[in-house]
C-alpha cells in the first residue's frame, strides 16, 4: 500500500492564480482531512470528509474548496491564491469507526508559496 | 472552541538528558494522541491514550494521560539524536476531528 499520496510536493503560485492539491489514499478509509501547517503554529484543519459526497468545514476553510466524489480522492482547491495561503498542506486519512477520533495517516505534504 | 496547548515550544538538550513536553486541553478529551514530525517530514502517529490516568511506554518514551483527561505528557529518557523533531499532542472534543497543539520542537546536541 502506498498509503496517502499527495501531489505536487512543491508549488509556487502568483497572487490570484488557482490550483488544486491532489490527495489519494489506498487504505479504503472513509475519513479524510486537509490540514495546513504554518511555522510554529501546529496543524490547523481546513476541511474534512466522512465519506464520498460529504464534506465539512474545519477551523480555517476560507479561501479553499474541497470535493469528495470517490472514497480514494480528496482534492483541495485554491481559487484565488493569496500570500496568507503560503504554508505546508497535509492530507490525512483515518479508519472509519463511527467517530473522528482515530489515528491519522498523513501524506508527505505540499509546500506552497504564493508570491 | 476547543484549544490544545503545549509547553515548552522549544527544548534544547544534550544527548543523554531527559526531555518532557506537556499538553493541556481546555475541554475533557475522549482520547489524546501523540505524533512526531521529523524536520522536513510529515506527522507520524506515536500513541493513543484513552483511559483516565493511563500510562504507556514505548522503549525510552513514556506517555501519561491525566486523571481528569484534560492533560497529558510525553517523557523521553536519555535522549538520542534520533529523537530530534517536533512532538504534537492532539485530541478530539466530542465527535470532531483532531485538534493539534502547536508542538514542542526538540533539538538534541551530540
Amino acid at each position: 500500500n502506498a498509503g496517502v499520496t499527495q501531489t505536487p510536493k512543491f508549488r509556487i503560485l502568483k497572487i490570484g492564480q488557482s490550483m488544486t492539491l491532489q490527495c489519494t489514499q489506498d487504505m479504503n478509509h472513509n475519513y479524510m482531512y486537509w490540514y495546513r501547517q504554518d511555522p510554529g503554529m501546529g496543524l490547523k484543519l481546513i476541511y474534512y470528509s466522512v465519506g464520498a459526497g460529504i464534506t465539512d468545514k474545519g477551523e480555517v476553510p476560507n479561501g479553499y474548496n474541497v470535493s469528495r466524489s470517490t472514497t480514494e480522492d480528496f482534492p483541495l482547491r485554491l481559487e484565488l491564491a493569496a500570500p496568507s495561503q503560503t504554508s505546508v498542506y497535509f492530507c490525512a486519512s483515518s479508519y472509519s469507526t463511527g467517530h473522528l477520533a482515530e489515528k491519522l495517516f498523513f501524506g508527505s505534504g505540499t509546500q506552497l508559496s504564493v508570491l | 472552541g476547543q484549544q490544545v496547548m503545549q509547553i515548552p515550544q522549544y527544548q534544547h538538550v544534550q544527548e543523554g538528558e531527559d526531555f518532557t513536553t506537556y499538553c493541556n486541553s481546555s475541554t475533557t478529551l475522549s482520547n489524546i494522541q501523540w505524533y512526531k514530525q521529523r524536520p522536513g517530514g510529515h506527522p507520524v502517529f506515536l500513541i493513543q491514550l484513552v483511559k483516565s490516568g493511563e500510562v504507556k511506554k514505548q522503549k525510552r518514551l513514556t506517555f501519561q494521560f491525566g486523571e481528569a483527561k484534560k492533560n497529558s505528557s510525553l517523557h523521553i529518557t536519555a535522549t538520542q539524536t534520533t529523537d530530534v523533531g517536533t512532538y504534537f499532542c492532539a485530541g478530539p472534543s466530542g465527535n470532531t476531528p483532531l485538534v493539534f497543539g502547536k508542538g514542542t520542537r526538540l533539538s538534541v546536541i551530540a
